[in-house]
């Protein structure tokens, strides 16, 4: 099972949907999770950490299931600007964090 | 407004001859580390700082050093830059290490072509 899994995508949604994504991760005992967005050519930029009671921010919501081991973003009322690679951002050892390749969203008119 | 600096931004070298590429922050992270992405790929860690103690991941290339002269800057040198090598560089800095709440800043990073 690879560290950081998450379905590469494209998501292919029209603005005003609701999209969701997955990601799981390998390591029982890890801590910190993230969400990061990077658009094309870019560097990643930090969207949100998730907690363990799940934490929202606008139309932003993440969720962390640490029975499955799976974390989620939620995305609510797309835009045109969310069309970005979502980065998932999990500590697998102790001291760094371990990237997933990311899934893309393609939001359209 | 506190960030994180790549210089340069794009930078093209010859096959063998060594680059080095240059990280500043201003956020006073004790933590700073480099990144090696390439198309369409996670970004791979290549080492990090905390504060001196430099940490090497076990698959990093012997042709990859760093240094980290004091808090504010850290350099990236290839010694003997090869076609592989070719990908965005990315220095990201952390208050703490991974287990911190605060997730890691990322510089613009520097696009790298060996030629």
């Amino acid at each position: 099972r690879k560290e950081v899994e998450q379905d590469p995508g494209p998501f292919n949604v029209p603005e005003g949907a609701t999209v969701a994504f997955n990601c799981t991760y390998s390591n029982s005992a890890s801590q910190s999770f993230f969400w990061y967005r990077q658009d094309c050519r870019k560097e990643p930029k930090l969207l949100m950490s998730v907690y363990s009671s799940g934490n929202e921010d606008g139309r932003f919501t993440a969720q962390l299931n640490r029975a499955s081991q799976y974390i989620s973003l939620l995305i609510r009322d797309s835009k045109l600007s969310d069309s970005a690679t979502y980065l998932c951002v999990v500590n697998i050892g102790y001291s760094t964090l371990t990237f997933g390749k990311g899934t893309m969203l393609l939001v359209s008119p | 407004d506190a960030m994180v600096i790549q210089n340069p931004r794009y930078q093209v070298t010859q096959f063998g001859k060594p680059v080095t590429l240059s990280c500043s922050q201003t956020l006073n992270h004790n933590v700073m580390y480099w990144y090696q992405q390439k198309s369409s790929q996670a970004p791979k860690l290549l080492f990090h700082y905390y504060d001196k103690d430099f940490n090497n991941e076990a698959d990093t290339p012997d042709n990859f050093q760093s240094r980290r002269p004091n808090t504010s800057f850290c350099f990236l040198d290839i010694r003997s830059p090869g076609l592989g090598d070719a990908a965005m560089y990315l220095c990201a800095t952390s208050e703490g290490l991974a287990g911190a709440r605060g997730g890691q800043y990322f510089g613009p990073g520097t696009r790298l072509t060996v030629t």
